[in-house]
């Protein structure tokens, strides 16, 4: 069964710094690999997701991912991050055809200013 | 618009009283599924349903049911809730490998 890892639970990132999330899977196979915000009190939006193809993938918001298949990470990044980043981040993996998507815990965003 | 929605929102409840939370999406989608979400957990697939009347389990079924009548909608049913049934929920649906959340709902059992 595959299963996802954020290391990070929490990460705490001036305003106007980067930023990067990581995330590890494992799976067998190649995975559809995802990447979701969740604002406080809000439901889940998807920010970018990677099926094939170019491993470096653009999302909404400024954000994109890189997909290393020789290291099992799809990590998240922001060049320079806004207050209204802040936010619990989750990765996910899924397999085509299965719909089934296994989700990471999470990684919460504390921007400081 | 194109949307998942869920009924209620927020829901406080006692133990033992069976409530139902309803979820609607407009977007024909065949697959829809319910998670959960517990701090330190992310998101655990509670059941899904592949087309109407084909559900199966998913990772946290126990203290669950669904039903699937019609396309469009898949309420989860709580028969008897218990306090660790407290969470939040989301409903989804799926096309092509994508799912689409719904708001979520906030569950409190006492």
């Amino acid at each position: 069964a595959q299963s996802v890892t954020q290391p990070d639970i929490h990460i705490t990132v001036s305003e106007g710094a980067s930023l990067e999330l990581r995330c590890n899977y494992s799976y067998g196979a190649t995975p559809y690999l995802f990447w979701y915000v969740q604002s406080p009190g809000q439901g889940l939006q998807l920010l970018l997701k990677y099926f094939s193809g170019d491993t470096l993938v653009q999302g909404i918001k400024g954000f994109e991912a890189e997909f290393k298949r020789s290291q099992s990470s799809f990590n998240l990044r922001k060049p320079s991050v806004h207050w209204s980043d802040a936010a619990e981040y989750f990765c996910a993996v899924g397999v085509s055809n299965d719909y089934k998507l296994s989700f990471g815990a999470g990684t919460t965003v504390t921007v400081r200013a | 618009e194109a949307q998942v929605t869920q009924n209620p929102r927020y829901l406080i409840t006692v133990t033992g009283k069976k409530l139902t939370v309803t979820c609607s999406q407009n977007m024909n989608h065949e697959y829809m599924s319910w998670y959960r979400q517990d701090p330190g957990l992310g998101l655990r697939q509670i059941y899904y349903s592949m087309n109407v009347e084909v559900t199966d389990k998913g990772d946290v079924p126990e203290g669950y049911k669904v039903s699937r009548k019609e396309k469009r909608n898949f309420p989860l049913i709580l028969e008897s809730p218990s306090p660790n049934q407290t969470s939040l929920y989301f409903c989804a649906s799926s096309f092509r490998d994508e799912q689409f959340f719904g708001p979520g709902t906030r569950l409190t059992v006492l």
